[in-house]
């Protein structure tokens, strides 16, 4: 089974608009971690925003914010007021808590949204 | 403030030559992790290494790959024999703590391009 799922290869949003990027990840464990990553056609990996398995409140960044329903075990990018410059990949990413020497440390990936923002 | 930096960026290899890859974490990192992008994909983990062990090789290819993180110098991922389908960019991370904490935040290098011809 697939740990991390994006369902949305492409997405296109006007600038200045907000876009929400669909996460979905599966775990058995309690603790763990979200992470979202940046991908732009350079070719490097930015990382954008993390969220925690406990952590109460969604996570922010700036523009960026995380729609974390843990029930649902989905973690949602919100990027708010698009800019032509967010046009790039991106992925979300997992690390699980698990017990010592076990997945702990590796990041699970999804495969990726491409979006583009039109003026 | 160096990132994490590896080299060469890209590398092109004719079929059954070796390639090395190098990664030099960032500094006061001492937890390293490769990854591997196939095109149109998300990145897959192949390895995650402290300063001379290699503590999960569970994601690398059992044959024609090694990787090696030693006392003094950089990460080498190491394919040797190199088939097409090696072709791939491989991006390197760096963390302060590795396995210790869930909130420990990787941060990669440019990646490396390997065009195996």
């Amino acid at each position: 089974a697939q740990k991390i799922t994006q369902t949305q290869p492409g997405m296109f949003v006007q600038e200045k608009e907000a876009v929400t990027l669909d996460c979905t990840y599966d775990t058995s464990d309690q603790s763990y971690g979200l992470f979202w990553y940046k991908q732009p056609s350079s070719g490097e990996m930015i990382f954008l925003i993390y969220q925690g398995s406990y952590d109460e409140q969604n996570a922010t960044e700036g523009r960026y914010s995380l729609n974390f329903q843990k029930a649902r075990k989905s973690a949602n990018l919100v990027i708010s007021a698009s800019q032509l410059g967010d046009s790039a990949m991106y992925f979300c990413a997992m690390r699980e808590g698990g017990v010592r020497g076990s997945t702990l440390g590796r990041l699970y990936f999804g495969r990726g949204t491409q979006l583009t923002v039109w003026p | 403030n160096a990132g994490v930096m590896q080299n060469p960026r890209h590398l092109v290899r004719r079929r059954g030559q070796e390639a090395r890859l190098r990664c030099s974490p960032m500094k006061g990192h001492s937890h390293v992790y490769w990854y591997r992008q196939l095109p149109e994909e998300g990145l897959k983990f192949m390895v995650y290494l402290q300063k001379e062990n290699i503590i999960d090789e569970s994601g690398m290819p059992k044959e024609r790959f090694s990787a090696e993180f030693p006392k003094e110098g950089p990460s080498i991922l190491r394919i040797q024999q190199v088939v097409r389908g090696d072709s791939a960019a491989y991006f390197c991370a760096s963390s302060t703590w590795g396995a210790g904490a869930t909130s420990d935040e990787q941060f990669f290098g440019p990646g490396t391009r390997l065009t195996v011809l």
